[in-house]
């Protein structure tokens, strides 16, 4: 099946920092990206969809200033949690759709 | 807005066991997907159902999709520690292919 990669699995920021995060479609193109916050115990959340060449769309109550979303090319999504805080400490999954939606490993954040 | 509801939140069985686990929308499902999560870890997808009455069956995991396109089922026949896990239900929630998912039933198979 479809792979989709994740950098870094994993980062540990202090408070006020920005923090970017890689999604990758290593053998598909996709045009579409979805990037998903899970807190601990609960479900997928989706945070908005990423768009290839234009402007991501974001779901009710995700700030878009503080989560930037650059869809720069067909295989290649970044988040960028800017000024990161504590409560934004959460793991986060992209996903991409061939067919299927095949989901990256996942990015654990932790802020101090 | 579409809820996808699942059950029940937590399981613990023995291994050998049989076990299901249900998942119920409050609309139509056009797009019904499984996956598998491990705690801190991606999704594995598992199976996707669209049609009313669909069956898909995987090793020893079988999905079932009612007719009336509401409600899923997974069943793991003969349960063993490797499935031990989050199951995930999801569903098509726009045109564009993002997904809605429900809270997850976390799995723990007792050797």
């Amino acid at each position: 099946g479809a792979v989709v990669s994740q950098h870094p699995s994993w980062v540990i920021c202090k408070s006020g920092t920005s923090v970017k995060i890689e999604c990758r479609s290593l053998d598909f193109q996709a045009t579409t990206m979805f990037w998903y916050r899970q807190f601990p115990k609960q479900s997928l959340m989706l945070m908005a969809t990423s768009n290839e060449g234009s402007k991501a769309t974001y779901e009710q109550g995700v700030e878009k200033d503080k989560f930037l979303i650059n869809h720069a090319s067909l295989t290649l999504s970044t988040l960028t949690v800017t000024s990161a805080h504590p409560e934004d400490s959460s793991f986060y999954i992209c996903s991409a759709r061939a067919g299927k939606q095949f989901f990256g490993p996942g990015t654990r954040l932790t802020v101090l | 807005s579409q809820e996808l509801e699942q059950s029940p939140q937590s399981l613990i069985v023995q291994e050998g066991k049989n076990l299901t686990i249900n998942c119920t929308s409050s609309k139509t499902l056009y797009g019904l997907y499984w996956y598998k999560q491990k705690y801190g870890e991606g999704l594995i997808f598992l199976m996707m159902l669209q049609k009313g009455g669909e069956e898909k069956s995987h090793e020893k995991i079988t999905a079932k999709l009612d007719e009336k396109k509401q409600q899923s089922s997974l069943h793991i026949t003969a349960s063993q520690p490797s499935h031990a896990g989050i199951y995930l239900c999801g569903a098509d929630k726009g045109s564009q292919g993002n997904l809605i998912f429900g809270k997850g039933t976390k799995l723990s198979v007792k050797p």
